[in-house]
Order: structure tokens, then C-alpha cells, then sequence
């Protein structure tokens, strides 16, 4: 069974552009979640998206948005970028509440 | 604001000696609680899920306890060896939370021989 798949690995960007992060799900599970991770900080939570409907958010400004297909595969995008946004952005995939989340690799985004 | 804590930040531990760690969450609207082990340059493997006050989990070395009415859960691991190294986190997961899971910062372990 294939496991949660992220693209691109690592991605640098200059400040003011924007860019777009892809998480493929493990076959069968709906649920796909996103998480920021910052030096010193713990995993911080982005979004879940479930049957291509955002069912939750975090404490993020607007620029970070998302959104899943009908396959389950979903991307995030994040507008006008700053250098506070380097980081390891991780997605995962459960098989639903009380399930455990399978990670992807991450895409580590650095901002310059 | 984290509302889940890990304690020790970390800890470095002989090969073969036991260590225990740390992790305290909110007590209401408890649904599960999840250990992930997170080791350097690899994604975070999850260990347990536990849902029920009392509940204890093993897996090979590794164990843990839940109690959710005081808000804690205990990770040990038994005879550690160089391989246990890795950054363990908790994951408090309430209830009708959607698929979000508030980490704590983690207890990275380091196992010198």
C-alpha cells in the first residue's frame, strides 16, 4: 500500500510569491490534513479537508488556503509569501476520528 | 498556545537503560490521545492511539498509559537502544475535532551505546 505522497521536497520561493504544495492520500482515506512546523515551535495545524469540504481550519491567515479533489488528493497554496512562512509543511492522512495519521515527507518551503 | 506538554524537552539515555516521558492535554472533550515517533529526516510513524481512561499499549520495547481524567499519558521504552532515538509527540485529539490533532513539542530522546 502506497503511503502519503508530497510534492515537491524542498521548494525555495522569494517573498511576494506564491506557491502551491500536492499531498496524495493513502488509497481509501478520505480525511487529508495539513501541518506547519517552525524552528522551536511544535506541529501547528493548517486544515482538514474531507470529501473535498474544509471541515476545519487553524489559527492561519488567509493567504493559506487549500483544497482536495475527488480523488482525495489535496493542495495547499499559500499567496504573497514571507519569509515567516519557511518552514516543513506536512500533510497526513487517517482513516477518520480516532484513526492514526499516516504523514508524508513534507515539503520543506524556504522563503528568501 | 500549546495546551499539550511534553516533559523533558529531552533526554539522552544510556543503551539498555528504561527512560519514561510525559504528556499532559486538556481533560474535557477528550477523544483520543496518539504517540508518534519522529525520527530525523523520515516521517512521523504513528505508535498508539488511545481513546479509554486506563487504557495501556505495548508495542515490542515501547509502551504507554493514558489516564484522562487527570489529563496524562506516560511513553516508555524498555531497554533502549541506539534505534529508539527520535523525537516522540503527543497528539490530543478532541472530540468532533475534524482531523486536527494539537501536538506538544515533543521529548527527543538521544540512545548513545
Amino acid at each position: 500500500k502506497a503511503g502519503v505522497t508530497q510534492t515537491p521536497r524542498y521548494l525555495i520561493k522569494t517573498r511576494g510569491q506564491q506557491v502551491t504544495l500536492s499531498c496524495s492520500p493513502i488509497s481509501g482515506h478520505r480525511s487529508v490534513s495539513w501541518y506547519q512546523q517552525t524552528p522551536g515551535q511544535g506541529l501547528q495545524f493548517l486544515f482538514e479537508y474531507f470529501s473535498e469540504t474544509q471541515r476545519n481550519k487553524g489559527n492561519f491567515p488567509g493567504r493559506f488556503s487549500g483544497r482536495q479533489f475527488s480523488n482525495s488528493r489535496s493542495e495547499m497554496n499559500v499567496s504573497t509569501l514571507e519569509l515567516g512562512d519557511s518552514a516543513l509543511y506536512l500533510c497526513a492522512s487517517s482513516g477518520g476520528q480516532g484513526a492514526r495519521a499516516f504523514f508524508g515527507q513534507g515539503t520543506r518551503l524556504t522563503v528568501v | 498556545i500549546l495546551n499539550v506538554e511534553q516533559s523533558p524537552q529531552s533526554l539522552h539515555v544510556q543503551e539498555g537503560d528504561s527512560t519514561n516521558f510525559t504528556c499532559s492535554f486538556p481533560s474535557s472533550n477528550f477523544y483520543a490521545l496518539h504517540w508518534y515517533r519522529w525520527e530525523t529526516a523520515k516521517s512521523p510513524e504513528a505508535l498508539f492511539v488511545m481513546t479509554l481512561n486506563g487504557d495501556e499499549k505495548k508495542k515490542g520495547r515501547i509502551s504507554a498509559t493514558l489516564n484522562t481524567k487527570e489529563g496524562y499519558s506516560y511513553l516508555y521504552i524498555k531497554g533502549s537502544q541506539p534505534e529508539d532515538s527520535a523525537t516522540y509527540l503527543c497528539a490530543f485529539e478532541e472530540g468532533d475535532s475534524w482531523g486536527k490533532l494539537q501536538f506538544g513539542a515533543g521529548t527527543q530522546v538521544v540512545v548513545t551505546p
